[in-house]
């Protein structure tokens, strides 16, 4: 298995424009999360998706942050307008929950946003 | 208070010696517990699973104390390779998402 892959690995862009970070999850996985990683937080969970559907996203920061899975083998996230601010790396997982046993995740190699 | 509490480190120590980590955590219902490894600039990646009873693999040791909410990592004979920061994570029964710690930092020298 290839594990969760995302990309880019790096992106830099101007504050203003639009940004999207791509997730492909491990195959048979039924939850997708997105988490955010900046020196001062931490790894903040953004949103997750069970079997394709968005299940809580409360820690989505703000309007301008939405995420999308169209599909069991892809998921997006994307930031409009990206505000320096914004600037951290962005990991997606992908976990298998079973008899509400909980196998831990497994992470992407995450995309480094950088926003000036 | 935050769901999970850890020292930042970080720890310097060198090769060979015996460090211990320690993590507390807030949410009585907490039910799964693990430690997860990430190596600078690199995902995080999950070490071992914490059980009621403790749990060893190899040079590592996980226990959990339900009573003070309260789990540790014990690393024996240090390598250089045992760098990295040291995620402490919960999660509830029946609940599909992960509380991290913000994580301590291991630097072992030579």
């Amino acid at each position: 298995d290839a594990g969760v892959i995302q990309s880019p690995r790096h992106e830099v862009t101007e504050m203003g424009q639009e940004v999207t970070l791509r997730c492909k999850p491990i195959s048979g996985h039924d939850y997708l999360f997105w988490y955010r990683q900046t020196m001062m937080r931490g790894l903040e969970l953004l949103i997750y998706f069970n079997n394709n559907v968005p299940i809580d996203d409360s820690g989505m920061p703000e309007d301008r942050f939405s995420a999308k899975m169209p599909n069991a083998s892809f998921s997006t996230l994307k930031i409009q307008p990206s505000e320096p601010r914004d600037s951290a790396v962005y990991f997606c997982a992908s976990s298998l929950v079973s008899g509400g046993q909980n196998y831990g995740y497994t992470f992407g190699s995450g995309t480094r946003l950088t926003v000036v | 208070r935050k769901e999970v509490e850890q020292d930042p480190g970080p720890f310097n120590v060198p090769e060979g010696a015996t460090v211990a980590f320690n993590c507390t955590y807030s949410n009585s219902a907490s039910q799964s517990f693990f430690w997860y490894r990430q190596d600078c600039r690199k995902e995080p990646k999950l070490l071992m699973s914490v059980y009621s009873s403790g749990n060893e693999d190899g040079r590592f040791t996980a226990q959990l104390n339900r009573a003070s909410q309260y789990i540790s990592l014990l690393i024996r004979d240090s390598k250089l390779s045992d760098s990295a920061t040291y995620l402490c994570v919960v999660t509830r029964s029946g609940y599909s998402t992960l509380t991290f710690g913000k994580g301590t930092m291991l630097l072992v020298s030579p």
